[in-house]
């Protein structure tokens, strides 16, 4: 199994362009999330998936959109990106939503001027 | 709202020294209580759990966590610390309902000294 995976690793974007994140699981896990990281703020929940067609947000949405049409498959997208999205994104999965072990991807690290 | 406090930023310990680093966490239910470890450039991996039962848990590495509710700490322990556990330790809570949507505190970074 490769787990979760993540594409790209970096990424430079300009203010204003958009972009997707990818992020995958073999693991035919029901739930996956996405979260950023911020110096000094820990993980924040972006948005999460209870499985394929089922989706919402979490703490910090703003800015960005998912969608879930199948079960290995979790994209991120930034519609029109901004410097306040610098960021580490890091997606996780686990069996369900009431599972208590997340696997989490090697992450992407975004920056945008 | 849940929230969790990890009141150290960074701390230094000499290697084969014991570690404690501190986790306090607000909810109004019992809690689901986790510490991830992330290493420089990696993603995170869960060390130990918490979600009813016995109040000390054992994890991986060799990590040890006891829940205190009259104290809402969730400290985690090694009574040896080893070169490789330098990295960032994050404790985090589950949701009610939904035990996977974690909150996470802030992190402490651990550096190991020879």
């Amino acid at each position: 199994n490769a787990g979760v995976t993540q594409t790209p690793k970096f990424q430079v974007l300009k203010t204003g362009q958009s972009m997707t994140l990818q992020c995958a699981q073999d693991m035919n896990h029901e739930y996956m999330s996405w979260y950023r990281q911020d110096p000094g703020m820990g993980l924040r929940l972006i948005h999460y998936s209870v499985g394929a067609g089922i989706t919402d947000q979490g703490e910090v949405p703003n800015g960005y959109n998912v969608s879930r049409s199948t079960t290995e498959d979790f994209p991120l997208r930034l519609l029109s990106a901004a410097p306040s999205q610098t960021s580490v994104y890091f997606c996780a999965s686990s069996w369900t939503d009431q599972t208590y072990e997340q696997y989490f991807g090697p992450g992407t690290r975004l920056t945008v001027t | 709202a849940q929230s969790v406090t990890q009141p150290d930023i960074h701390i230094t310990v000499s290697e084969g020294a014991s570690l404690e680093l501190r986790c306090n966490y607000s909810y109004g239910a019992t809690p689901y209580l986790f510490w991830y470890v992330q290493s420089p450039g990696q993603g995170l991996q869960l060390l130990l759990k918490y979600f009813s039962g016995d109040t000390l848990v054992q994890g991986i590495k060799g990590f040890e966590a006891e829940f205190k509710r009259s104290q809402s700490s969730f400290n985690l322990r090694k009574p040896s610390v080893h070169w490789s556990d330098a990295a960032e330790y994050f404790c985090a809570v589950g949701s009610t309902g939904t035990a996977s949507k974690l909150t996470f505190g802030t992190g402490t970074r651990l550096q190991v000294t020879l």
